[in-house]
């Protein structure tokens, strides 16, 4: 079946770049997307793209898609402390529904 | 501007009770989502909408029922609570199907 995998954790020190990855498995997904949750929140919608883009770039953020590879990565820019929450990517495809990661835990030490 | 709406935000029960989480949406969406959120497992789909009048299983809806009267509200019931559905529960809606908003969720515990 459909499934995404992510790492489940991240360290970085503020003013450095994060890389968050993504692997799905399916070929047909014609979004995928990246959402933010802080501790005791839901889930923020940060940016998302087209399954025939190899690229978007949205201020800080930079989402890299290799549809070959079924990989997908989120660079945050110049990382701050307010960054410090759980990251999902998820797949979606024509019918609504989103598989989403088990979630990145990203710590932004000063 | 509201967004998406859940009430309540905290709930606890007993094994057994029945309860109803209720989502309201503002923003004219047709498509709404029930998920659940367990550690390590990320969200899971219990039921969709599609349209007022419609609901649609997900990924795990057993112990689970929907209702879509009005187009604004998707209602989740658990008609006989169980600790296996201790869980966090995101609403979500969308115009398209594609982007979803989410609501700030309800943390159920069931003793």
């Amino acid at each position: 079946g459909e499934d995404v995998e992510q790492s489940l954790f991240l360290s970085v020190r503020e003013g450095d770049s994060s890389v968050i990855n993504c692997t799905y498995t399916d070929s047909s997904s014609t979004y995928l997307y990246w959402y933010k949750q802080e501790p005791g929140a839901g889930l923020q919608l940060l940016t998302y793209i087209f399954s025939n883009m190899d690229m978007k770039q949205d201020q800080r953020l930079t989402v890299l898609l290799n549809k070959k590879d079924k990989h997908l990565s989120l660079r945050i820019a110049d990382t701050q402390t307010g960054d410090s929450a759980i990251y999902f990517c998820a797949e979606g495809n024509q019918g609504g529904k989103l598989i989403f990661g088990q979630g990145t835990e990203l710590s932004v030490k000063p | 501007n509201a967004g998406v709406t859940q009430t309540p935000k905290f709930r606890v029960l007993k094994t057994g009770q029945s309860m109803t989480l209720l989502c309201a949406q503002d923003m004219n969406h047709e498509y709404m989502y029930w998920y659940r959120q367990d550690p390590g497992m990320g969200l899971r789909l219990i039921h969709y909408s599609v349209g007022e009048g419609t609901t649609a299983k997900g990924e795990v809806p057993d112990g689970y029922n929907v209702s879509r009267l009005k187009k604004q509200n998707f209602l989740l019931g658990l008609e006989s609570a169980a600790p296996s559905q201790t869980s966090v529960y995101f609403c979500a809606s969308g115009d398209d199907g594609n982007i979803q908003y989410f609501g700030a969720g309800t943390r159920l515990s069931v003793l």
